[in-house]
């Protein structure tokens, strides 16, 4: 029973390149959620899905940050023109009735 | 007061002693709460879920005071394996969906 999967596990972009993370819930969730943790900070909430639905997105930055989770596939989360300020660990999760199953995140390195 | 506030530590306690975090949270309509434990350059993990006036798992102790807006956490016993961060987690709104993390207490146990 594979838990959430995250990929890559390590991203590295230069400044202005596209960043795509991907994230697959845990069988039988179709709920997915998006936290970003900064270096020395608690994880802040991005964004909350469901197929094909943005549930909440009041986290987001509101330009270059986009996410979606089709019917098929797994969710994205799609960085543009990234910055070195984007630079950070980003975790789904997904739930069931309550609490979190976290992945095991994607850092992502702007250089 | 914040939205969620944790005194960062780090706490360095010996093996075998007893440590205890406190958090204080803002949103008087959370009905449950969690602990989550983070371990260096990992994903959080759900440790306890926090409901009415506390919880109990073996070592681990939650109380909850709702009058006074502050959980804490009660490690009996305290191993190596212990040292990690831990997370004090509050409900963004009335359900719990979404999360707000604390920035995390630091926990160092040595022999």
């Amino acid at each position: 029973n594979a838990g959430v999967m995250q990929n890559p596990r390590h991203l590295v972009r230069r400044r202005g390149q596209e960043a795509r993370l991907r994230c697959s819930p845990m069988k039988g969730h179709s709920h997915v959620y998006w936290y970003r943790q900064l270096p020395e900070e608690g994880l802040k909430f991005m964004v909350y899905l469901q197929k094909e639905n943005i549930i909440d997105e009041s986290g987001m930055p509101k330009e270059r940050f986009s996410a979606e989770f089709p019917k098929e596939g797994p969710s994205i989360l799609r960085i543009q023109q990234v910055v070195r300020g984007d630079s950070a660990a980003y975790f789904c999760a997904s739930s069931p009735e309550e609490g979190y199953t976290f992945g095991s995140g994607t850092r992502l390195t702007v250089v | 007061r914040k939205e969620v506030e944790q005194d960062p530590g780090p706490f360095n306690v010996p093996e075998g002693a007893t440590v205890a975090f406190n958090c204080t949270y803002s949103n008087s309509a959370s009905q449950s709460f969690f602990w989550y434990r983070q371990d260096c350059r990992k994903e959080p993990k759900l440790l306890m879920s926090v409901y009415s006036s506390g919880n109990e798992d073996g070592r681990f102790t939650a109380q909850l005071n709702r009058a006074s807006q502050y959980i804490s956490l009660l490690i009996r016993d305290s191993k190596l394996s212990d040292s990690a961060t831990y997370l004090c987690v509050v409900p963004r709104g009335s359900g719990y969906s979404t999360l707000t993390f604390g920035k995390g207490t630091m926990l160092l146990v040595s022999p």
